[in-house]
Formats: structure tokens, sequence, C-alpha cells
């Protein structure tokens, strides 16, 4: 079964709207971190932002949040004001705690954003 | 550094040629991992490495990949007898210590093309 899944291939919006990337998870492990990262055309992979299965509030991260609903087990990644550079592939990935030393972190197939002047 | 570090950026192999991708994590990084992606896909999972153990092999799609860690700090991804469809981009992350919470961190990969 697919951990991760983005069901969006490719989003589209105006520069300064808001968009929602959408990401769903599936695990059976009680501890569990669920991270964002952006890959630009040059393929670095870069960090956005983390939420943690026990944390409280929803992660928050400059322009970027997390909107975080554990009964569901979605976790989809907000950007307001979105800007001409925001255009990327998204990924959603999740790492459990499998124990001590951890597990890898699994990543969704992506999704497509691209914003337009 | 004050990345992850990955050599070669680029390669290009014959078919049937072995090849060794390197990576260095970030300083006093625990834990190090590789990935293989293809062209418009997610990163699909390869091995993981804890200090020098390697802790989860289960992503290897074949045994001609081998990677190992000996010192605990640089990794190897060696692929023998190449062929097209290892053509792809390897990554290598790091992370500070073991555990889910803890951010982890990408190289700017090696891109593969096996000719």
């Amino acid at each position: 079964a697919q951990k991760i899944t983005q069901t969006q291939p490719g989003m589209f919006v105006q520069e300064k709207e808001a968009v929602t990337l959408d990401c769903t998870y599936d695990t059976s492990d009680p501890s569990y971190g669920l991270f964002w990262y952006k890959q630009p055309s040059s393929g670095e992979m870069i960090f956005l932002i983390y939420q943690g299965s026990y944390d409280q509030q929803n992660a928050t991260e400059g322009r970027y949040s997390l909107n975080f609903q554990k009964a569901r087990k979605s976790a989809n990644l907000v950007i307001s004001a979105s800007q001409l550079g925001d255009s990327a592939m998204y990924f959603c990935a999740m790492r459990e705690a499998g124990g001590q030393a951890g597990t890898a972190l699994i990543f969704g197939k992506g999704t497509t954003l691209s914003v337009s002047s | 550094g004050a990345g992850v570090s990955q050599s070669p950026r680029y390669k290009v192999a014959k078919r049937g040629q072995d090849v060794a991708l390197r990576c260095d994590p970030i300083s006093g990084h625990v834990s190090l991992f590789w990935y293989q992606q293809a062209l418009g896909q997610g990163p699909e999972f390869l091995t993981y490495f804890q200090n020098e153990a390697q802790l989860d092999k289960s992503g290897l799609p074949s045994d001609r990949f081998f990677a190992e860690r000996p010192e605990g700090s640089v990794s190897t991804l060696k692929i023998q007898r190449t062929q097209q469809e290892d053509s792809a981009v390897y990554l290598c992350a790091s992370s500070l210590v073991p555990g889910a919470g803890n951010t982890i961190y990408f190289g700017e990969g090696s891109w593969l093309t096996v000719v």
C-alpha cells in the first residue's frame, strides 16, 4: 500500500494567491514525522516544513503552513502569497519512528506547481 | 562542509561499466540515506546507514547495487555492470540523529546516464 499519496500531478496558481497542495499518508506507527520538500528544476531537494505526529499546533514557516488533520491522515501544504520562484515540484514525505533508529523517509510522487504572473 | 556534498554531479557511463558515487554528509550527521529518482518521479529509497551500520538495504533494486560507509562519514554507492534502467538522479541525504523528527538534508544529486 502506498504510504504517501499526492493526488494532484499539477497545480496552477496566479502570483500573490494562496495554494494548497494535498497529501495523505498511511501508517500504524503512533510516532512519525511529516515533511514537505521543494525541488526546483536544478534538482536540489529543499526542506520546507516539518510536522510531528504529537505536535498540537500546525507547523508554520514563513509563507508555508501545514494543515495537519491527524484523524484524516492528511498533511496539506499551504503556500500563501505565491511567487514566481515557487514554481517547482513539491514532495510530501513521512518518516516513522520505527524504534530508536527511525525509518527511511518515504516520498509521495510529487505535485508540480506552476505560478503565473 | 556546510551541506551534503555529492560527486560526481554528472556521470555518463557505457552499459556494463561500473560506477561509484560519493556522498559527503554534513559533518557529525549520524544517519545517511541514498535515494534513486527517475525523471518526473519522487525519490525512491535505496538504503540507510546509522554511523557505519547499514540498517536497511531493502530498496536496493538488485545485487548490482552496493553501498558502504566504512568509517561512519563518507558513503559510496556502487553500481556494477550498469544498465540503461539505472539512469536516474542518485540523491544522498543525512540527518544529525536518528528518529522521526529530525530534518533530513539532501545533496544536489549525482545525475547518472547510462548509454
